[in-house]
């Protein structure tokens, strides 16, 4: 069954260091999305990514924030300079059709020391 | 923004009972998905639903939409340990793009 993979789990940084985390999504879906989860909060909304271009970003996806699709397989999400407020489970999903049935990747954990 | 606020925060029941878990919209419900989360895991999509009144079921979980209440249940029958983890409801923020989640219902089976 295709799913959505993300690498790395886990990835420690320093505070003001840049991080890229990386997904593939499924195969022949067509827009990606990534969220965030802060240890005991709910799963926030980052931004959406359809047709080479950001569709919809949420206020937490300020200029510290870039997406990318730099080849046919791979979406990315860069923070340029990260902040202890960055520690959290990243989430990337994709969908084949808008908000059809997004499937989710396992995550990656970022700490932020 | 929407808010949504999923009722109870936590529940343990026991092998065998049935359980409902509500999720309740603060805006208009375009689409509302269910999701369950292992600890530490990922989303599992579970089931979408759009249509008021509309009513799905996968195994033994069974989800409904009241539009007119902004409301949506998720009911297990026949609870297993294998229903354990944390389920969310999701909705879709009128956007076509985003899901706004709500904070989750943590569900603990025991035998």
């Amino acid at each position: 069954e295709p799913e959505v993979t993300q690498t790395p789990s886990h990835q420690v940084t320093q505070m003001g260091q840049e991080v890229i985390l990386r997904c593939v999504p499924i195969s022949n879906h067509l827009y990606f999305y990534w969220y965030r989860q802060i240890l005991g909060q709910k799963v926030e909304f980052l931004v959406s990514f359809y047709n080479n271009e950001i569709s919809e970003k949420s206020e937490i996806f300020d200029d510290q924030f870039s997406v990318e699709r730099p080849d046919g397989s791979n979406f990315t999400l860069k923070i340029r300079s990260t902040k202890l407020e960055d520690s959290a489970m990243y989430f990337c999903a994709s969908s084949r059709q808008g908000l059809n049935e997004q499937f989710f990747g396992p995550g990656t954990r970022l700490t932020v020391l | 923004s929407q808010e949504l606020e999923q009722s109870p925060q936590s529940l343990i029941v026991q092998e065998g009972k049935n359980l409902t878990i509500n999720c309740t919209s603060s805006k208009t419900l375009y689409g509302l998905y269910w999701y369950k989360q292992k600890y530490g895991e990922g989303l599992i999509f579970l089931m979408m639903l759009q249509k008021g009144g509309e009513e799905k079921s996968h195994e033994k979980i069974t989800a409904k939409l009241d539009e007119k209440k902004q409301q949506s249940s998720l009911h297990i029958t026949a609870s297993q340990p294998s229903h354990a983890g944390i389920y969310l409801c999701g909705a879709d923020d009128n956007s076509g793009y985003a899901l706004n989640f709500g904070k989750g219902t943590s569900l603990l089976v025991t035998p």
